[in-house]
């Protein structure tokens, strides 16, 4: 059973930077695709990108590019998402999700999320 | 751009809940998930492709559609249903997510 550890919880001040990360366990790493998305409070869900494990591929979301990087680290089965230039809207729980379906698919399954609070 | 109405749909247990996404632009594969959120938790397959159900889901639970109008049907309602539910299309690889629709029971 495929589980998604991500990181604890951070607070950011604006113009910073974050770097979460989701580690896979109980599966293989390979043959896959790592999506981040996000909601803000109260809010509905927000594709924000993925990185395709096999061919260490990206796609993001029209909205955060020029400040958005997903990468993978096959060793030790963990993605990462970096935001820089955050700003209170950027206020959100981000969940990761495995997709397996390549190379256009379904997520499941999600992490739990880890909550980012930006303000000053 | 993906469409989702009801915004708020309140039903008794027992009843039958019809969940309607509306797609901007025909998906000619069907490229269609749905996922419940209950509150304080992630969401979680239901079912993709449109109609094919995800491993747990009840079999009272079912998808349909093709094209631009894709339908989320939920028979028997019981109290655990009451969630937010999410349609998702990935039709390409830009994925989006409709805005949900509250079901309250």
């Amino acid at each position: 059973q495929v589980q998604l550890i991500q990181s604890g919880p951070e607070v950011k001040t604006p113009g910073s930077s974050m770097r979460l990360s989701c580690k896979a366990s109980g599966d293989t790493f390979d043959n896959s695709a790592f999506n981040w998305v996000r909601q803000a409070p109260g809010q509905g869900l927000e594709w924000m990108g993925r990185f395709i494990t096999v061919i260490g591929m990206t796609n993001y979301a029209w909205t955060f590019l020029g400040r958005i990087r997903i990468t993978a680290d096959r060793s030790t089965n963990t993605a990462y998402l970096e935001l820089n230039n955050l700003t209170p809207d950027d206020t959100a729980v981000y969940f990761c999700a495995k997709e397996t379906s390549l190379p256009l698919g379904w997520l499941d399954p999600w992490g739990p999320g880890t909550a980012v609070s930006v303000s000053t | 751009v993906l469409t989702q109405s009801p915004g708020t749909l309140s039903l008794s247990v027992g009843e039958r809940a019809t969940l309607s996404c509306r797609v901007s632009q025909n998906l000619r594969n069907a490229a269609v998930a749905w996922y419940r959120q209950r509150p304080g938790q992630p969401p979680r397959l239901l079912i993709y492709d449109a109609s094919s159900r995800a491993t747990g889901t009840p079999d009272r639970v079912s998808g349909s559609g093709s094209g631009t109008d894709f339908t989320l049907t939920i028979n028997r309602l019981e109290p655990e249903d009451s969630a937010v539910y999410f349609c998702q299309q990935y039709g390409g690889p830009m994925y989006t997510f409709g805005q949900g629709t509250k079901l309250e029971i």
